[in-house]
């Protein structure tokens, strides 16, 4: 079965400071990776995905994602924060065959600090 | 083109009443799969429709419950509810059942008391 672990549950940086949220996931093959991120009370927006090709991929709102196999990892960067980035963001892998449903980690909250 | 739309955005039911929550999928999309929010968790997976038929279903009881129709909208059905159903749920639209990509409303938030 497919899992991600997201080890940071909070994480605080100050705006104009540099991002890096850890994903890393379990899963039999390559997977399909995604990170949506989420304001309090919404729904989820989708940042970026990688599907294959280039390991690493651009998003929305200036968020960058790189894929390494051999670390099981799909880590979320952003070089310089802004104070609108605060809000929780989800790191989710889905299956390569069968339905297309998607297994989530638990979160990573980013606050940011004036 | 419009996104995917869920109502109602809020809900307060008494534990043991039956709850129904609709989910309008994006425009062009025949895959419909809903999710199950807890406060401080990330989404879990509930179940898919695709074209009008259930296309697979995660860990939940079968009080949880579904149908999708022939404009692809779909309903997510819960009886006998339970505190523990109190959550966000959040419906996702996507083009085909084979296309990873997922497309979510706000969501609705049910609170059980």
């Amino acid at each position: 079965a497919q899992s991600v672990t997201q080890p940071d549950i909070h994480i605080t940086v100050s705006e104009g400071a540099s991002l890096e949220l850890r994903c890393n996931y379990s899963y039999g093959a390559t997977p399909y990776l995604f990170w949506y991120v989420q304001s309090p009370g919404q729904g989820l927006q989708l940042l970026l995905k990688y599907f294959s090709g280039d390991t690493l991929v651009q998003g929305i709102k200036g968020f960058e994602a790189e894929f390494k196999r051999s670390q099981s990892s799909f880590n979320l960067r952003k070089p310089s924060v802004h104070w609108s980035d605060a809000a929780e963001y989800f790191c989710a892998v889905g299956a390569r065959s069968g339905y297309s449903t998607l297994t989530f980690g638990k979160g990573t909250m980013l606050l940011v600090s004036p | 083109e419009t996104g995917v739309t869920q109502s109602p955005t809020h809900l307060i039911k008494t534990r043991g009443q039956q709850v129904t929550l609709r989910c309008s999928s994006q425009s062009g999309h025949n895959t419909v799969s809903w999710y199950q929010q807890a406060l401080g968790q990330g989404p879990q997976f509930i179940f898919q429709y695709y074209r009008e038929e259930e296309n697979g279903r995660g860990n939940f009881p079968p009080r949880f419950s579904g149908l999708q129709f022939p404009n692809y909208s779909s309903e997510l059905n819960v009886n006998a509810l339970e505190l523990d159903d109190s959550a966000l749920y959040l419906c996702a639209s996507s083009a085909d059942r084979g296309r990873q990509e997922a497309f979510f409303g706000q969501g609705t938030r049910l609170t059980v008391v």
